[in-house]
């Protein structure tokens, strides 16, 4: 049950995109479609943004998108907006019933 | 609109227990799995545990599993970690949090309970 590796940090200015990057392993990423990513503003609760690696639920702008490609999932953001600036996390279905979360990615919006 | 409330928090020793507990609403609690996920201080999120809808399975972290026990109540719709033998490093806000149904993802959040194990 190691952690996702993510950047610890990435930045852009408004209107531009950003990718995070999630890796894991061929047991957890790479075996399942099930990633889901998770956005944290401080203080406050993480937010679903992403499920099943590219669905977003109800709500969610589509803006936020999702794929994966081997072990490494990746979430983009594109029209980047100053309220989408907080952490963000990755999480995969790891089987036997256990998930990995990965170690989080601090979103600056310049 | 659903809701999870997290109670129980506190200042405990280490190798002392605490029970940490979520009240759900807006929702069918027994027909949903249900996960606990906690928070070291300054620090990323960690998967701990999940329960099935109807309580009959319970899966841990290696890092709690033979410490920490996850129950639910679908009567009170009230889900619980009991949580024995605390260590430091077991300092951290817990968020009680909804399972997705049929997607592997945690679509809900409670606001968090800190549980702050000292030494």
């Amino acid at each position: 049950q190691s952690a996702l590796t993510q950047p610890a940090s990435v930045s852009g200015s408004p209107g531009q995109s950003i990718t995070i990057s999630c890796t894991g392993t061929s047991s957890d990423v790479g075996s399942y479609n099930l990633v889901s990513w998770y956005q944290q503003h401080p203080g406050k609760a993480p937010k679903l943004m992403i499920y099943e690696g590219s669905k977003r639920p109800s709500g969610i702008s589509n803006r936020f998108s999702g794929s994966k490609s081997g072990n490494t999932a990746s979430l983009t953001i594109s029209g980047l907006q100053a309220e989408d600036e907080a952490d963000y996390y990755c999480c995969s279905f790891a089987g036997s019933t256990t998930w990995v979360f990965g170690g989080g990615t601090k979103l600056t919006v310049l | 609109q659903v809701q999870l409330v997290e109670s129980g928090g506190g200042v405990v020793q280490s190798g002392g227990s605490l029970r940490v507990s979520c009240a759900a609403s807006g929702f069918t609690f027994s027909n949903s799995g249900m996960h606990w996920v906690r928070q070291a201080p300054g620090k990323g999120l960690e998967w701990v545990a999940y329960i099935r809808f109807d309580g009959s399975s319970k899966y841990y972290a290696d890092s709690v599993k033979g410490r920490f026990t996850m129950s639910r109540d679908n009567s009170k719709n009230t889900l619980h970690l009991q949580m024995n033998s605390l260590r430091v490093e077991d300092t951290a806000v817990y968020y009680c949090a909804k399972d997705l149904n049929g997607g592997y993802a945690l679509d809900y959040w409670g606001q968090g309970t800190l549980v702050t194990v000292s030494s």
